[in-house]
Formats: structure tokens, C-alpha cells, sequence
């Protein structure tokens, strides 16, 4: 089973708008993870935040985590169209090997 | 420096059919992941290897098998492949250290008639 469930499952927006897109998960975690999928294509790594921070930045994106509602956010501003893909949050639960468990993602459009 | 390389891209199978996928990193990194992705789902963990010689089930393991004999190399085999095993698969390695962030191959599209 999955770990993470991410809220909404799909996402249209115009372009210049920002995004949201919220993660939950079930048990302790070292990290948390977002990544980006374009269609056809491997994920690439966008942020890490750790389990002691609350927010993090990069660029136009904005994570927040709270470990006491095992919950994450991830907010991307000023959207563009080649923000278009799936989005995904995993969790690097506690036990070693850095294995990820991946909710089942958010498909994001913007629209031009 | 390619990063994580996977062969082959696409593949059709007959069911029992058996076969094996490659996954090549050259960033000298110790982890190696097999992960599944069906449609609009997340990624399931099938097996992973913390080092050369060493490998360990995932969430998902029934029907693959897995070697790690050298460590820039971690292959997946399908004894006998199922319709159920059509997939998308990803290959995916990291450094220790738990900071660290997973590299993912560009995958492979699986398809078993």
C-alpha cells in the first residue's frame, strides 16, 4: 500500500496562477520528497525537506511540512505552461536504506 | 556522464515469457531501486540493493527477481511473465546519507499479452 495520498488528484489552472498541491502520510519519516513527471518520463527530484523543518524554498517553489498532521504542501507561483506534468510527494520513512514510498500524485495543467 | 541508463526502452512479452532489465548508474552510488508505476498510480518499491552482492525485497516483489553483481549494474528478471506485470518500470539509485535524493532512469514500457 501506499504511504502518501495527494490531494487534488488533478489540477487546472491558468498560467501566472500558483498551484497547491497537499501530501499526507502515515508514519515517521527522515525526510520528504517531491518530484516531477512529465508525461512518458522518469521523475526528476524538484525538493527535500527534512524532518526537523517546516518550510523550505526553491526557485518558484515552496514546501511546508508538519509532522504533527503528517502533512506536506508543496505551492508553485507564477505557474507556466512547462509546469504542465504530475507531481508526486514520497516519504523516506524511518529504518534505514532511504527507501521512498510516493503517494499517487497530482496531475497539474496550466493553461495558456 | 549519463546518470541512470535503463535497457531496454519498450518491450512485448507473451505471457510465461521471461526476460531481464538493465539498470546501469555511473555516479558511483551505493542504493539501487526497482520500482513499478501502473497507470495514474504512484511508484511501488520491488526490490532495492544497499551495496554490491546485496539485494532485498520491496512492497512488491511476487514474480521478480533481482542481482546486483557489480555495483554500477542492478538487473531485474521476470521468470515467467503475467498480463499483471505490464508496467512501467524505473530504475532509480542514491548516495548513503539519508539527505540524500533518489536519480531516476528514463524508464522502461513493459507490455505482456
Amino acid at each position: 500500500s501506499q504511504q502518501g495520498e495527494e490531494d487534488p488528484q488533478a489540477l487546472s489552472i491558468q498560467e501566472g496562477e500558483n498551484a497547491t498541491m497537499n501530501c499526507s502520510y502515515k508514519t515517521s519519516i527522515n525526510n520528504l520528497q517531491w518530484y516531477r513527471q512529465n508525461s512518458g518520463r522518469g521523475l526528476v527530484h524538484l525538493i527535500l525537506i527534512r524532518s526537523n523543518e517546516r518550510e523550505k524554498h526553491s526557485g518558484r517553489l515552496r514546501v511546508t511540512l508538519d509532522t504533527s498532521k503528517k502533512s506536506s504542501s508543496l505551492l508553485i507561483t507564477a505557474s507556466r505552461a512547462a509546469d504542465t506534468a504530475s507531481y508526486f510527494c514520497a516519504t523516506d520513512a524511518k529504518g534505514g536504506a532511504q527507501k521512498l514510498v510516493f503517494g499517487q500524485g497530482t496531475r497539474l495543467t496550466i493553461n495558456p | 556522464n549519463a546518470g541512470v541508463t535503463q535497457t531496454p526502452k519498450f518491450r512485448v512479452l507473451k505471457t510465461g515469457q521471461s526476460m531481464t532489465l538493465l539498470c546501469a548508474q555511473d555516479m558511483n552510488h551505493e542504493y539501487m531501486y526497482w520500482y513499478r508505476q501502473d497507470p495514474g498510480m504512484g511508484l511501488r518499491l520491488i526490490h532495492y540493493s544497499v551495496g554490491e552482492g546485496t539485494t532485498a525485497k520491496g512492497e512488491v516483489p511476487d514474480g521478480y527477481n533481482v542481482s546486483r553483481l557489480k555495483k554500477q549494474n542492478f538487473l531485474l528478471g521476470l521468470e515467467s511473465a503475467a498480463p499483471s506485470q505490464t508496467s512501467v518500470y524505473f530504475c532509480a539509485s542514491t548516495s548513503t546519507g539519508f539527505r540524500e535524493t533518489q536519480y531516476f532512469g528514463p524508464g522502461t514500457r513493459l507490455l505482456v499479452l
